[in-house]
């Protein structure tokens, strides 16, 4: 089945900086890579996704890469904000419409 | 649009009792509702997928004689934990994919399930 690993697992930076999460996945058939934002006991919320058609895609201070050929992804947050702490997982699309899911990434922005 | 609730939002139940979760689509028809289960700090994992007026397909390590699930509409799937002991205490998320967005799962707020 598809292996899905995210690194890394705690990310701290300072209100301002970037961060960036990585994501690498097992099945070249993978098509659909969305990365999803939990803040605690709430739900997993979409916060921006590609499809293997495209390289990169933006959403103002957020975006995602895509490297079909390494099979992996990554997503990038500018100007962070003490409201971007929470855990992000990356997860990956396969066969069965199911969704893998990486195992999280706890990022914590200091004011 | 693409809203997904569920019920109970938390439930403290006795060990060996069973408790049921639900799991609905409010605005649209959910072809397929998928159960995850996450323990405190790990990620999400699957435990079953289900089709409507379909049997659930388990994940391998997931028993379905415990985790009863049931897509008995398109709007509705419900699992049923049987028997449950304190190591079922988890917090247990429900998801739906509608025909309009195939891949995108709207997830449910969750349930957290406390066994004593």
């Amino acid at each position: 089945g598809e292996n899905v690993e995210q690194h890394p697992s705690t990310l701290s930076v300072q209100e301002g900086d970037s961060a960036v999460i990585k994501c690498t996945y097992s099945d070249s058939a993978s098509n659909y890579f969305p990365w999803y934002k939990q803040e605690l006991g709430k739900r997993p919320q979409l916060i921006i996704d590609i499809r293997s058609n495209v390289g990169e895609k933006k959403d103002q201070r957020i975006a995602v890469t895509l490297n079909k050929t390494a099979k992996h992804f990554s997503l990038h947050i500018t100007e962070t904000q003490p409201e971007d702490s929470a855990v992000y997982f990356c997860a990956v699309h396969n066969a069965g419409n199911m969704l893998t899911f990486g195992g999280g990434t706890r990022l914590m922005v200091k004011p | 649009g693409a809203v997904v609730s569920q019920h109970p939002s938390w439930v403290i139940c006795k060990s060996g009792t069973s408790v049921k979760i639900e799991c609905r689509s409010l605005d649209f028809q959910a072809t397929t509702m998928f159960w995850y289960r996450q323990f405190p700090k790990q990620s999400l994992m699957l435990m079953a997928t289900s089709n409507e007026g379909s049997k659930a397909t388990y994940e391998q390590g997931v028993e379905k004689d415990k985790f009863l699930i049931n897509h008995a509409s398109l709007t509705l799937s419900t699992l049923t934990v049987t028997s449950a002991h304190p190591e079922d205490s988890s917090f247990y998320i429900c998801s739906a994919t509608g025909t309009e967005k195939p891949y995108e799962q709207y997830f449910g707020p969750g349930t957290r399930l406390t066994v004593t």
